[in-house]
């Protein structure tokens, strides 16, 4: 069954460092996601993508937040200058249809876990 | 701003014994998701709720779908053990490019 890939499955990174997180979304798949959840806590929106473009993003998805697809097969999520409050797992997800028209889910990532020290 | 609330937050019960959990959810929305979550893991897509009166079942779960009362059910029947997780509800929000908005999840155990 075709899978969404994340890697690293853990990152630990220092405080005001960048990081990017690195997504494989399934091949026939066009909308691309990001969440987060932080540990024990419920499952955050982050930011959705189609198109080469973000088309909604949440109040966490500030300034330090991008996300790119830059070779058309990776989609990657990167925070600019880590904080600690921005441990958490993150979970890359792809759809393969614009939700509602017709019965298809999302499907998620394994997750990175991301320790800012 | 949709909001989605599940009850409860934890779940204790015995095997073979059957319970509800419940999601509801504050503005329209016609695309109700469960997902299932284990320690660590990522989220499994367990049903996909399109429609006003859609019923979905698998094994011991089955999902159920009311839009006008903005409810969804998740219905256990028979637990085992293997069925204990996270259960968590998601919610599409009408009109939005695909924002899916999360429940708290019920974290549910299910005892010999």
């Amino acid at each position: 069954e075709p899978e969404v890939t994340q890697t690293p499955s853990h990152q630990v990174t220092q405080m005001g460092q960048e990081v990017i997180l690195r997504c494989v979304p399934i091949s026939n798949h066009l909308y691309f996601y990001w969440y987060r959840q932080i540990l024990g806590q419920k499952v955050e929106f982050l930011v959705s993508f189609y198109n080469n473009e973000i088309s909604e993003k949440s109040e966490i998805f500030d300034d330090q937040f991008s996300v790119e697809r830059p070779d058309g097969s990776n989609f990657t999520l990167k925070i600019r200058s880590t904080k600690l409050e921005d441990s958490a797992m993150y979970f890359c997800a792809s759809s393969r249809t614009r939700q509602g028209l017709g019965n298809y889910g999302y499907t998620f990532g394994s997750g990175t876990r991301l320790t800012v020290v | 701003e949709l909001k989605v609330e599940q009850n409860p937050l934890f779940l204790s019960m015995q095997e073979g014994k059957n319970y509800t959990i419940y999601c509801n959810y504050s503005t329209t929305s016609d695309r109700l998701y469960w997902y299932r979550q284990d320690p660590g893991k990522s989220l499994e897509s367990l049903f996909v709720l399109l429609s006003n009166g859609a019923v979905k079942q698998e094994g011991r779960l089955m999902a159920s779908l009311d839009t006008k009362a903005r409810l969804s059910t998740l219905h256990i029947t028979a637990a085992v053990h293997d069925l204990s997780a996270t259960y968590f509800c998601a919610v599409d929000m009408v009109g939005n490019n695909n924002d899916m908005r999360f429940g708290a999840g019920t974290r549910l155990t299910v005892k010999p």
